[in-house]
């Protein structure tokens, strides 16, 4: 069965210190994959989209990046955090854009 | 870029009760997603919907597309229904992804 994995659940990472946060997908291959994030008292916000291995878009200016170095790892990090970068962070994927979407569980990131 | 509204933010109800949420939006859709979000963050597809009508157990969700218009229902509410329930769309391709309301929280008293 397809399944997704995201990790870590919750993190709390000072202001200047690196992110890194891993999604891996199970059971499909060459997914669509993607990270989201919901800020307080908003939706959740595309912020990056791959449709293959070192295909990545970004939907918004930000000191975030992603990577995907295999079909079904995707990987967003950060050099440098920002209080702003605080966040639920979700990884996502689709066989295709107008197919079912599935989720993984999520992390919740406090920057301080 | 679609806007997506859906309302009400916030409601609260006794078991039992015949439960409406409601999503609206501003651009064409190729699909609209419900999708349910426990306290602990995971999110959880319900359906997905590109016309017409989908029923799973208690819960029912309608769109119209004429009016950009669709609605969860849940019949005979219990408290663990209780979650926030998103409405989200995808309305060109792949790169745009879905695009989300802010969630409906949904409070279930016994």
């Amino acid at each position: 069965s397809q399944t997704i994995h995201q990790w870590p659940a919750t993190l709390v990472q000072p202001v200047g210190s690196p992110l890194s946060l891993e999604c891996t997908v199970e059971g499909t291959s060459n997914p669509n994959l993607y990270w989201y994030r919901q800020a307080a008292g908003r939706g959740l916000q595309l912020l990056f989209y791959s449709i293959g291995i070192d295909q990545i878009s970004s939907e918004v200016p930000q000191n975030l990046s992603a990577s995907r170095p295999q079909d079904r790892q995707f990987i967003l990090s950060s050099k440098k955090l920002l209080l702003s970068d605080s966040g639920f962070y979700l990884c996502a994927w689709q066989t295709d854009w107008n197919t079912e979407a599935f989720f993984g569980q999520g992390t919740r990131l406090t920057v301080v | 870029k679609n806007e997506v509204e859906q309302s009400p933010q916030n409601l609260t109800a006794q078991e039992g009760e015949f439960i409406t949420i409601n999503c609206s939006y501003s651009v064409g859709i190729s699909a609209l997603h419900w999708l349910q979000q426990h306290p602990g963050g995971g999110i959880v597809s319900l359906f997905m919907l590109s016309s017409g009508k989908k029923k799973h157990g208690r819960l029912i969700a309608t769109i119209n597309i004429q009016e950009k218009h669709s609605s969860l229902h849940i019949t005979a509410s219990h408290p663990r229904d209780s979650a926030v329930y998103i409405c989200a769309v995808s309305s060109g391709g792949g790169a745009d992804g879905l695009t989300f309301g802010k969630g409906t929280h949904l409070i279930i008293q016994p």
